[in-house]
């Protein structure tokens, strides 16, 4: 069963970048980490989505290193408004059945500074 | 486009009772998830559709059901409602799946009293 792990909470000034890490173990070997943002009473909205090594849009960069037991999101030159939730999603199989289960991170509060 | 739209956005319902909400996919997406977000146990998710099959799901019990109509539109449903289900449920939706972005819903704020 896959579990994954984020920091509870972080502080960043603006301008800073600022990277969030999630730990999952026992992830889907062939499925993709997605990250998503969260705004109070807003639904997640997507992010970014990586398979594996470096992959950059035009908001963030994700990491995932060969072993895929973590990945680590970047957002470069923080704002204001980049306060919120993050959350990495991820995949583990169910090999009995052949589907999957989508686990959320525990989520990382981000609070940006003045 | 139009978003992804859920109905009601808010409810309340008594202990025992059962309970439909209402989820309209961005036209043209295949995929329709739900998921149920509370502050103790964070986001969970319950079960994905696609083409009217269920096609993945996650650790709830059978209280939890959903089905998918030939438009996409999905219909999630929890009967014998408990004080826990209290949750803001979200619906969202994809091209081809969890694999590929997703577009949530506001969510529907239940409360169980």
């Amino acid at each position: 069963l896959a579990k994954t792990t984020q920091p509870i909470s972080m502080d960043s000034y603006e301008g800073q970048e600022v990277n969030i890490t999630c730990s999952h173990n026992n992830i889907a070997t062939n499925d993709y980490i997605t990250w998503y943002q969260q705004f109070p009473s807003q639904g997640p909205r997507f992010i970014i989505q990586g398979y594996k090594t470096k992959v950059t849009n035009e908001v963030a960069s994700l990491f995932i290193p060969a072993d895929r037991k973590s990945s680590t999101l970047s957002l470069p030159r923080v704002s204001l408004s980049d306060t919120a939730v993050y959350y990495c999603l991820v995949g583990d199989p169910e090999f009995t059945s052949g589907t999957y289960k989508y686990i959320f991170g525990t989520g990382t509060r981000l609070k940006v500074l003045a | 486009k139009a978003g992804v739209t859920q109905t009601p956005r808010y409810l309340i319902k008594t202990r025992g009772q059962q309970v439909t909400l209402s989820c309209s996919p961005i036209s043209g997406h295949r995929s329709v998830s739900w998921y149920q977000q509370t502050p103790g146990q964070g986001l969970q998710f319950l079960f994905e559709y696609f083409s009217e099959t269920q096609r993945n799901k996650g650790n709830f019990p059978g209280r939890f059901s959903g089905r998918q109509f030939s438009n996409s539109r999905s219909e999630m449903n929890v009967s014998t409602l408990e004080l826990g289900d209290s949750a803001l449920y979200l619906c969202a939706s994809s091209l081809e799946g969890l694999a590929t972005e997703q577009y949530f819903g506001p969510g529907t704020r239940l409360t169980v009293t």
